[in-house]
């Protein structure tokens, strides 16, 4: 079963507008959440990632926002770009783990029209 | 530097075949990771490997094996090819064997069964 939700399945925002990409997980013991971009013909990218003590953190204009209770986690990319469109893709994974395992959501298609 | 480099970046075989790709990790990468991506879904696990030892696999039939050799690069092979195996198989490295070690991946290598 998939490990990781991830919602929308597309999503279309016009430049300057948010846009914002949700996933959810049931397994307590992920303990780090990377979101990744991946452009056509290429393989992903880290983008930004988050551990469960810190409830957002930001880079530039990508956000995480993580809730440990709701066991929810979501990307907001701020003032989006034409450049921004690509497929957008969650993970989680165990620190604990010896193995070095993402779990991958289906995918976010995010286009932003000029 | 050099990223995670893959080949071939596309083939095509036909079903029962047996198909072989290769990856080769950033320089100073011990962990070499594979990873099935089918049309419209995130990737998948397959294997990890760690100082040539394989450190676990996905829940993938034994049709799926692969190896690391001394330089760290890796070899997925795939036997008795099916349609469903058709999909971007896609090599990623890390440092170490965790799952927050940064992971790098490459470009893929586009494996279409006919």
């Amino acid at each position: 079963q998939q490990q990781v939700k991830q919602s929308p399945q597309s999503l279309i925002v016009q430049k300057g507008g948010i846009s914002i990409i949700n996933c959810a997980y049931e397994n307590t013991a992920f303990d780090y959440f990377p979101w990744y971009q991946q452009f056509p013909g290429k393989g992903p990218a880290l983008l930004i990632a988050i551990r469960p003590d810190v409830s957002e953190k930001k880079e530039g204009r990508f956000t995480i926002s993580f809730n440990k209770s709701a066991k929810q986690f979501s990307l907001h990319i701020m003032d989006s770009q034409p450049g921004d469109s690509a497929t957008y893709f969650c993970a989680a994974a165990s620190r604990g783990s010896t193995l070095g395992r993402l779990y991958f959501g289906r995918g976010t298609q995010l286009t932003v029209w000029p | 530097d050099a990223g995670v480099t893959q080949s071939p970046t596309h083939l095509i075989k036909t079903r029962g075949q047996q198909v072989t790709l290769r990856c080769s990790p950033i320089s100073g990468h011990k962990s070499v990771s594979w990873y099935q991506q089918v049309l419209g879904q995130g990737p998948q696990f397959i294997f990890q490997y760690y100082e040539k030892e394989e450190r676990g696999r996905g829940n993938f039939p034994d049709r799926f094996s692969a190896r690391q050799f001394p330089n760290y690069s890796s070899e997925l092979n795939v036997n008795a090819l099916l349609l469903g195996d058709s999909a971007l198989y896609l090599c990623a490295s890390s440092f170490g064997d965790r799952a927050w070690d940064t992971i790098y991946f490459g470009e893929g290598s586009w494996l279409t069964v006919v």
